[in-house]
């Protein structure tokens, strides 16, 4: 059965902070991993990763994907209270006849950024 | 970016009755859509997933009888629940990827809420 595992679960910080994220990972047939950040509804997309080592960027935020060791981390620079959220990691693999994939995705972290 | 539209946002039944929820991808045509659930505090956990033209592949412990699931065609995928009951009383999200199925990500509705009394 595919796994993913976030942590930490919950994380509180000051607005400023740097925040790491982590999200392990054991599937079969791994295609890419996914980091999503979700407020009150539905998630959003933030990065998909799918080559080890290349780090993906956008803005406060960056990703960073090793697949030898199986996990991924999220960073955020200069946290904002607007950043408070939880952030989901998803990886997508394929099922063993390769005709069909799934999304399965960690428990999230429940990052809270205070003034 | 692609836009997944899921309807309705928000919905109130009564116990024993049936919802039907839809989810449409307005901008691409998705051969493939994923239903998932969420209770609070918790993640997203795939309930089944939706190929156009064919039966739904249901995950392990999701009662297929009962989550009826039909994708009649490329931009349209419906999840009814069926003799609702009020531990049926979740966040229900839908998601689709586009016609190629490439490597990309998947765009999600906005959920619906759905609660049985």
């Amino acid at each position: 059965e595919d796994k993913v595992v976030q942590s930490p679960l919950s994380l509180v910080v000051h607005e400023g902070d740097t925040v790491t994220l982590n999200c392990s990972y054991e599937v079969t047939n791994f295609r890419s991993l996914l980091w999503y950040k979700q407020e009150k509804k539905a998630p959003t997309f933030l990065f998909m990763l799918t080559s080890s080592g290349i780090e993906k960027k956008s803005g406060r935020l960056s990703s960073i994907l090793d697949k030898k060791e199986l996990f991924s981390i999220l960073n955020i620079t200069a946290t904002q209270t607007g950043d408070s959220a939880v952030y989901l990691c998803a990886v997508e693999a394929a099922n063993s006849g390769g005709s069909n994939y799934k999304l399965t995705f960690g428990k999230g972290t429940l990052l809270t950024v205070n003034p | 970016g692609a836009v997944v539209s899921q309807h309705p946002s928000r919905v109130i039944c009564k116990s024993g009755t049936s919802v039907k929820i839809e989810c449409r991808s307005l901008d691409f045509q998705a051969t493939t859509m994923f239903w998932y659930r969420q209770f609070p505090k918790q993640s997203l956990m795939l309930m089944a997933t939706s190929n156009e033209g064919s039966k739904a592949t249901y995950e392990q412990g999701v009662e297929k009888d009962k989550f009826l699931i039909n994708h009649a065609s490329l931009t349209l995928s419906t999840l009814t629940v069926t003799s609702a009951h009020p531990e049926d009383s979740s966040f229900y999200i839908c998601s689709a990827r586009d016609l190629q199925g490439r490597s990309t990500e998947a765009f999600f509705g906005q959920g619906t809420r759905l609660t049985v009394v």
